[in-house]
Order: structure tokens, then sequence, then C-alpha cells
């Protein structure tokens, strides 16, 4: 099974404190994904990575950044934590070229900035 | 772009019942549908896609949808809710092969009445 492992399922963080979210993927997908997910608004793109070292803006990345180093790491980063990224953040990945398009996600990262 | 809407962000079941969630979809060239599930406290996993092969689409625990390209739909639906059933549904649309990224509607929570 692939599996999707979020280093943190809990935070609680100062306004202010730079935060590390870590994701990493056990099955070489090339595509990694960083989502945020708020009640009623669903699951929204912050950044995505279709390969090493490669990233692109998702649709809110303001206040963000990732890094990807390894293929099999997705870090998402937040410089300067502010309240309003209090949230459940969820990393996924896919395979490219003939895949059925499936994201397998972790179980989720809840963020609490006070 | 793609856009996916979720009619309805709570829907209450008897036991037994049958389950019947809404979604309905934009999109400039054909689209690959998903419904996800999300348990408490959870990750999202799949419950089915369309791909366009089959516009009837069976998935696991019993749930199917139905492509209607004329209405611009993909409802989901079980014919007899299960307690189990509780939790957050999630319709989600991507036009690949050209794009990974997925764009998730707001999404729909299922309580289940004994």
């Amino acid at each position: 099974d692939v599996k999707v492992t979020q280093s943190s399922r809990y935070l609680v963080k100062r306004t202010g404190e730079k935060v590390f979210l870590e994701c990493v993927q056990d099955m070489d997908h090339e595509n990694m994904f960083w989502y945020r997910q708020d009640p009623g608004l669903g699951l929204r793109l912050i950044y995505f990575s279709y390969d090493v070292k490669m990233k692109e803006k998702g649709d809110i990345p303001e206040g963000y950044s990732v890094s990807r180093e390894k293929k099999e790491r997705f870090s998402l980063i937040l410089e300067s934590a502010s309240t309003n990224q209090t949230s459940m953040y969820l990393c996924a990945s896919t395979p490219s070229g003939g895949g059925s398009g499936e994201l397998f996600f972790g179980e989720g990262s809840r963020l609490t900035v006070l | 772009a793609q856009s996916v809407t979720q009619l309805g962000s709570h829907v209450s079941v008897s036991e037994g019942a049958l389950v019947l969630l809404r979604c309905n979809y934009s999109s400039s060239v054909p689209p690959y549908l998903f419904w996800y599930v999300q348990y408490p406290n959870q990750g999202l996993q799949l419950l089915l896609k369309y791909t366009s092969a089959a516009t009837l689409v069976k998935g696991i625990n019993g749930f199917e949808a139905e492509f209607k390209k004329s209405e611009t739909s993909f409802h989901l639906t079980k014919p007899s809710a299960h307690m189990s059933d509780a939790a957050e549904y999630f319709c989600a649309v991507s036009v690949r092969p050209n794009d990974y990224k997925l764009s998730f509607g707001a999404g729909t929570t299922v309580t289940v009445r004994a």
C-alpha cells in the first residue's frame, strides 16, 4: 500500500514562529502536493511539485514556501506563522504518466497558531 | 479552469435509508471526476473515480456515482446507509492527463441516525 506520512499530527505554534511541516511518501511518486483544509472551503492547493527541486504555486501560496530536495520528501514552510494559518494541512502524492489521477493522502497535520 | 460545486454542506439520513450527495462540475474539457471520503481525524481516501470509461462507476463500501455529461453532474449514492458511513465527502475534478492537480468541492458532512 502507498503510504504518505506526515510527521506531525498536531502542532501548536506562536505568531511569528517558523513552522516546518514534513511529508514523506514511500511509492516513488513524482508528484507531491500540499493542500489546506478549512470548514466550508474544502481543500485548497498551496504548492505542488512535479520533480525534485521543482515547485509550482497553487491557488493560495501566500505566506508559504516549500522544499523538495529528495523525491520522497516534500516540506511546507511557514516563514512567520500567523493566526489565519491555523488549519488542517494535507499532503498528497500521485505518480506521473499513466496513473489514474488518484491522490494518496497523509493523515493531516492540524496546526494551531496562537 | 475547472471547478466543483457540492450542494448541501450537511446531510442527515436514517440508517438503512438512501444516501444521495450532489456534485456538479464545470470544465472546458472532458473531466476526470473523483469522490473522496474523510473519516474523523484522518486523511482523505478514494471512494471512486470516473476517467471516461463507463458512466456508472462503482466504488468501495457500496457507493456508486453516475457521470451525466448533459447535466454536468457526478452525484454519489448508496442504497442503504450504515452508521460507519458518517464522514465528510468531497467531490473533485481534474483535467488530466495534462494536469495532476485536483480541484475540490467544499465537502458534505453525512450524519447517520440510528
